[in-house]
């Protein structure tokens, strides 16, 4: 069975302190690590696809890094607005995302 | 692009009434539309996996005949809840994804159901 793990649960960042939020996975053959942003009461944002260990992308002041047992969301110099819960998910064999539990990120000014 | 749109956004409905909610593509053909539930500080949980024209695949443990879903069009699923009741209240999300594309899903932003 596939499944997702995220740390931490939460984080608190000053705005400026760069950090790194966690997804371990097990998937019976991966075919993509996805990262998401919710903000409340919000669906899902697209931010990346990961599909090979070794992979990175980025996008503004996110990087996200993948390798076969986990993937790093690293966040530098957060702002405020970065403040979300960013999902992880897997996608196995099949179409099915099996999703973490997010990580609920808070940037103070 | 890629953008995924649902109505209502929230609704409210009486113990025993349905409620239809509707997931709609609106700059692209969706094969296939996924309809997930989320309870507060949980994980986005798969119901169903609906193809354009075939009947929706239920996961383990979700009653097909309460969440009634159709995919009549490329751009258009619709999930109904018959009878609902107060422990169906949650956060309905609805994505796509379309053939050709690097499998991701594109969500939409949700629909919050509370039953009385």
């Amino acid at each position: 069975e596939d499944q997702v793990t995220q740390s931490p649960e939460a984080l608190r960042l000053q705005e400026g302190e760069s950090s790194s939020l966690n997804c371990s996975y097990t998937v019976s053959g991966l075919r993509g690590l996805f990262w998401y942003r919710q903000d409340p009461g919000k669906g899902p944002e697209f931010l990346f696809t990961l599909y090979s260990a070794g992979e990175e992308k980025e996008k503004e002041r996110l990087k996200a890094t993948l390798t076969k047992k986990e993937s790093f969301l690293h966040i530098t110099a957060p702002k405020p607005e970065d403040s979300a819960t960013y999902l992880c998910a897997v996608q196995g064999g099949s179409e099915k995302l099996v999703f973490g539990k997010g990580t609920k990120l808070t940037v103070n000014p | 692009g890629a953008v995924v749109s649902q109505h209502p956004s929230r609704v409210i409905c009486k113990s025993g009434t349905s409620v239809k909610i509707e997931c709609r593509s609106l700059d692209f053909q969706a094969t296939t539309m996924f309809w997930y539930r989320q309870f507060p500080k949980q994980s986005l949980m798969l119901m169903a996996t609906s193809n354009e024209g075939s009947k929706a695949t239920y996961e383990q443990g979700v009653e097909k005949d309460k969440f009634l879903i159709n995919h009549a069009s490329l751009t258009l699923s619709t999930l109904t809840v018959t009878s609902a009741h107060p422990e169906d209240s949650s956060f309905y999300i609805c994505s796509a994804s379309f053939q050709g594309g690097s499998h991701e899903q594109y969500f939409g932003p949700g629909t919050r159901l509370t039953v009385t």
